[in-house]
């Protein structure tokens, strides 16, 4: 079974600090993804990466870096977190795109609080 | 824009069936995605449709029109442990590593 690990359950931060979130996934799968989850607004991609150092922007990476220096790590970070950013962070993995049936498989999630 | 559009919450009784519906308009299509996720937990996958009709696992099928731009996730023999969000997501055709996911759907399973 495909292992995605987030380093943190619950993370509570103040404004302004640079907030690092990890993501680990144990299949060797090339793609990894950052979304955050809100209530009514659903999964929002952040960024993904479909290579070691590859990254492309989602639909929402305002205020959000990435870096993917092994291929089974993923990292997020929040350059000065603010309020807004307060949410839940999902990490997921999967085999490429061309691989069609296959699907995303994710981490059980940041929850991730800006005081 | 990417539009996909689920109800907000719904509920049924223990041993009945529930049909949880996902209507989507986007540029491109490449295939649905159902997934099921618990309160506090990972998103799980369920299903996978890309050609017109249904898909059955066990007490789970999914249904795609795509002249309709329309699924829906049938769940039999419904369980307490059914009680769950169900997200429909949809891949991009033009880059197939982005999806577009529905708000989720709460399933309130009551006995």
């Amino acid at each position: 079974d495909v292992k995605v690990t987030q380093s943190s359950r619950y993370l509570v931060k103040r404004t302004g600090e640079k907030v690092f979130l990890e993501c680990v996934q144990d299949m060797d799968h090339e793609n990894m993804f950052w979304y955050r989850q809100d209530p009514g607004l659903g999964l929002r991609l952040i960024y993904f990466s479909y290579d070691v150092k590859m990254k492309e922007k989602g639909d929402i990476p305002e205020g959000y870096s990435v870096s993917r220096e092994k291929k089974e790590r993923f990292s997020l970070i929040l350059e000065s977190a603010s309020t807004n950013q307060t949410s839940m962070y999902l990490c997921a993995s999967s085999l490429p795109g061309t691989t069609l049936n296959q699907p995303q498989h994710f981490g059980d999630g940041t929850r991730l609080s800006i005081l | 824009g990417q539009n996909i559009d689920q109800p907000t919450e719904m509920t049924a009784t223990e041993g009945a069936i529930v049909q949880i519906n996902c209507t989507y308009q986007t540029s491109g299509f490449n295939g649905l995605f159902w997934y099921q996720q618990h309160a506090g937990e990972a998103p799980t996958f369920l299903s996978y449709n890309v050609l017109d009709g249904l898909e059955e696992k066990g007490r789970f099928s999914s249904f795609l029109s795509r002249s309709k731009g329309y699924s829906y996730l049938l769940l039999k023999e419904l369980q307490m442990k059914d009680s769950a969000s169900y997200l429909c997501a949809v891949r991009d055709l033009y880059n197939f590593n982005k999806f577009y996911f529905g708000s989720g759907t709460k399933l309130n399973v009551k006995p």
